[in-house]
């Protein structure tokens, strides 16, 4: 069963705007929640991360918000650019031991100009 | 960029031949990891190492194996290919945790493999 899922496939935003993507998760033993980046014939790169004892993480355009009770993550791009397009993964794990990723399914991106 | 490589990077070949991808990293890290991305599936994990000859399953490791026989260099074999590992197989490393104190994942660019 899917442990995390990621429901839109894709997202389209304009140029400047707020690209908001969102990931939910099962598996409350989860405690560190990452975001990674692919664009086409590459390997995905990360982004941002978070730990299961904040609420937010900032870097730059991209904010991570957690809400745990809810076990929903989303990914803020503020303002979007035309070079964000690109699938966005949500992936989670549990700190310590073999530190396994479970991602999800992925959400396409595209902002146009 | 994580000195990550993959050979090949493309492949094509028949069912039922024995194929064999390479890892090869430069950064000293403990974890690698074999992924393969499929469509509507994201990133699904095969097998992974935490050691040398320290290997262990991930979520889809029916019909492959892995060795780590140096820290560098992890290997994933189909033994006998089939059309459903066709697939884009992604390598990763990563240092000593993935928490606040450690380093994430990082990928290396990936070998499209076709079975025929």
């Amino acid at each position: 069963d899917q442990q995390v899922k990621q429901n839109s496939p894709s997202l389209s935003v304009q140029e400047g705007r707020i690209s908001i993507l969102n990931c939910d998760y099962t598996n409350s033993m989860f405690d560190y929640f990452l975001w990674y980046k692919k664009y086409p014939a590459e390997g995905p790169t990360f982004l941002i991360s978070i730990s299961s004892i904040k609420d937010k993480n900032e870097d730059g355009r991209f904010t991570v918000f957690l809400n745990k009770s809810a076990k929903h993550l989303s990914l803020h791009i503020v303002p979007s650019q035309p070079g964000d397009s690109a699938v966005y993964f949500c992936a989670a794990t549990t700190q310590g031991g073999s530190e396994k990723l479970v991602f999800g399914k992925g959400t396409k991106l595209t902002v146009n100009p | 960029d994580a000195g990550i490589t993959q050979s090949p990077r493309h492949k094509v070949t028949e069912t039922g031949t024995p194929v064999t991808l390479r890892c090869h990293q430069t950064e000293n890290h403990r974890y690698m990891y074999w992924y393969r991305q499929d469509p509507g599936h994201g990133l699904r994990l095969i097998h992974y190492s935490y050691g040398v000859k320290d290997t262990d399953k991930g979520e889809v490791s029916d019909g492959y194996s892995v060795s780590r026989s140096k820290t560098e260099d992890f290997l994933l074999t189909l033994e006998s290919a089939t059309s459903s590992q066709t697939s884009v197989y992604f390598c990763a490393i990563s240092g000593p945790g993935q928490g606040p104190k450690g380093r994430p994942q990082h990928f290396g660019d990936g070998t499209r493999l076709s079975i025929l």
